[in-house]
């Protein structure tokens, strides 16, 4: 059974820092490529970041690009979002979710956590 | 950059048939995926690459895509349907993952 399991989430105060992980079971990790996805309380989804499953090719939405890296570790089958100069537009839940594609490349999100959610708040 | 537009609410009664449409120009040319979410849940993909069906998705859910609209049809709705559903693609010129803003479907 794939499950995937976020953590880190919490309040922080704007300019901060958080990182935020995500604890992959249930399939070959290297094998595919993963993303963060967040949601604004009582808002629509948001695509934030993609890697790809050597960790090579990494993606990251204009709203966050410079300020949040994504990261993975396929020896322990984990992802990480490194997210710096956090500000209160940044409050969200972020969900971590695995890409999938077959044939030609037209990832989609087959599996999702359950979410972590991250509050910038002074 | 791309830009997906939905409308924000589709209203249908008990066994009628819901269709929630995505637009985007000349979206037919990609493919498009949809998720259902219901409060407090994560997504759940119910419909990828236009057309086909996860497994343990009913049948009822079905997907089409041409020109510049794509369409999410749910037939004989049920009051477990009722949720928020988000279409997505890839665009191939920037590498970014787009979400469209999501249709809450009632049902009566």
């Amino acid at each position: 059974e794939v499950q995937l399991v976020e953590s880190g989430g919490g309040l922080v105060k704007p300019g901060g820092s958080l990182i935020v992980s995500c604890a992959a079971s249930g399939f070959t990790f290297t094998t595919y490529g993963m993303a963060w996805v967040r949601q604004a309380p009582g808002k629509g989804l948001e695509w934030v970041s993609s890697i790809s499953s050597g960790g090579g090719y990494k993606y990251y939405a204009h709203s966050v690009e410079g300020r949040f890296t994504m990261s993975r570790d396929n020896a322990r089958n984990s992802l990480s979002l490194q997210m710096n100069s956090l500000r209160a537009e940044d409050t969200a839940v972020y969900y971590c979710a695995r890409e999938s594609s077959t044939g030609a490349y037209r990832p989609h999100f087959d599996y999702w956590g359950q979410g972590t959610l991250v509050t910038v708040s002074s | 950059s791309y830009v997906l537009t939905q409308p924000p609410s589709v209203s249908v009664a008990p066994g009628k048939t819901a269709k929630i449409t995505c637009g985007g120009n000349n979206i037919g040319s990609k493919s498009v995926h949809w998720y259902q979410q219901t409060p407090g849940q994560a997504p759940v993909l119910v419909i990828y690459y236009d057309t086909n069906r996860p497994s343990g998705i009913p049948e009822r859910f079905s997907g089409s895509n041409s020109g510049n609209t794509a369409t999410l049809t749910i037939s004989r709705v049920e009051a477990g349907d009722e949720a928020d559903y988000y279409c997505q693609v890839w665009d191939s010129t920037t590498d970014h993952r787009v979400f469209g803003a999501g249709t809450k479907v009632t049902v009566l």
